[in-house]
């Protein structure tokens, strides 16, 4: 299986900064990595697919970038509706998987 | 709208089995995979499987193959996960979720989610 790492585990920030998520594949997915936001209590959301295409409806400040190995999930400007955690998933061989969770609260 | 709808929570015993259903509207329901993921409290992610609505293929996760079973009822567009053989590890929130777009088989659809609780 491969095995997604993501980096931090959680993270502080304060409204308005930026925000930067590592998600780490154990082999290459290609750019078969998609970005879940999971709110407390809800089912998660997805924000990215692709590795760096905005899914419909999802605020711009959120873009996604990387291939291969290593990618990036970018909050431009962090918004208190923002907290929450958020997931990579790769899509690029079965069994697909989760990274462990990022949890992003603000300052 | 597009959308999933889960059946409500359920409390199983160990050693009995649970059957989840997730019913679809607002598309058409033989045209989208249907997955599986489970949450336990406090934890990540788990992909449990995949099954074609249209054909009734299923792909499960090889930790699940032997007590899972994932099916499906067209005429009421509902799909359902039967999990056997529960411990207090199975103790989680179940989703069913589609790929919609087909784009990188990313989830756009999730259920509500479904808690099982299994406790003597």
């Amino acid at each position: 299986d491969i095995q997604m790492t993501q980096s931090p585990p959680s993270l502080s920030a304060s409204a308005g900064d930026r925000v930067t998520i590592t998600c780490r594949a154990s082999q290459s997915v290609s750019r078969y990595l998609n970005w879940y936001q999971q709110r407390p209590g809800k089912a998660p959301n997805l924000l990215i697919y692709g590795a760096s295409s905005l899914e419909r409806g999802v605020p711009s400040r959120f873009s996604g970038s990387g291939s291969g190995t290593e990618f990036t999930l970018t909050i431009t400007g962090l918004q208190p509706e923002d907290v929450a955690t958020y997931y990579c998933q790769q899509t690029y061989s079965s069994p697909q998987t989760f990274g462990q969770g990022t949890k992003v609260e603000i300052k | 709208q597009v959308q999933l709808v889960q059946s409500g929570a359920e409390v199983k015993k160990p050693g009995a089995s649970v059957k989840v259903s997730c019913k679809a509207s607002g598309y058409t329901f033989t045209r989208y995979d249907i997955n599986w993921v489970r949450q336990a409290a406090g934890q990540g992610l788990e992909w449990m499987g995949w099954m074609n609505p249209n054909s009734g293929n299923t792909g499960y996760k090889q930790k699940f193959q032997d007590r899972v079973t994932m099916t499906r009822d067209t005429s009421i567009n509902t799909a359902y996960m039967e999990l056997a053989s529960l411990t207090s590890e199975d103790t989680a929130v179940y989703f069913c979720a589609t790929a919609s777009s087909g784009l990188y088989s990313a989830f756009d659809i999730w259920g509500q989610g479904t808690m099982v609780t299994v406790s003597s």
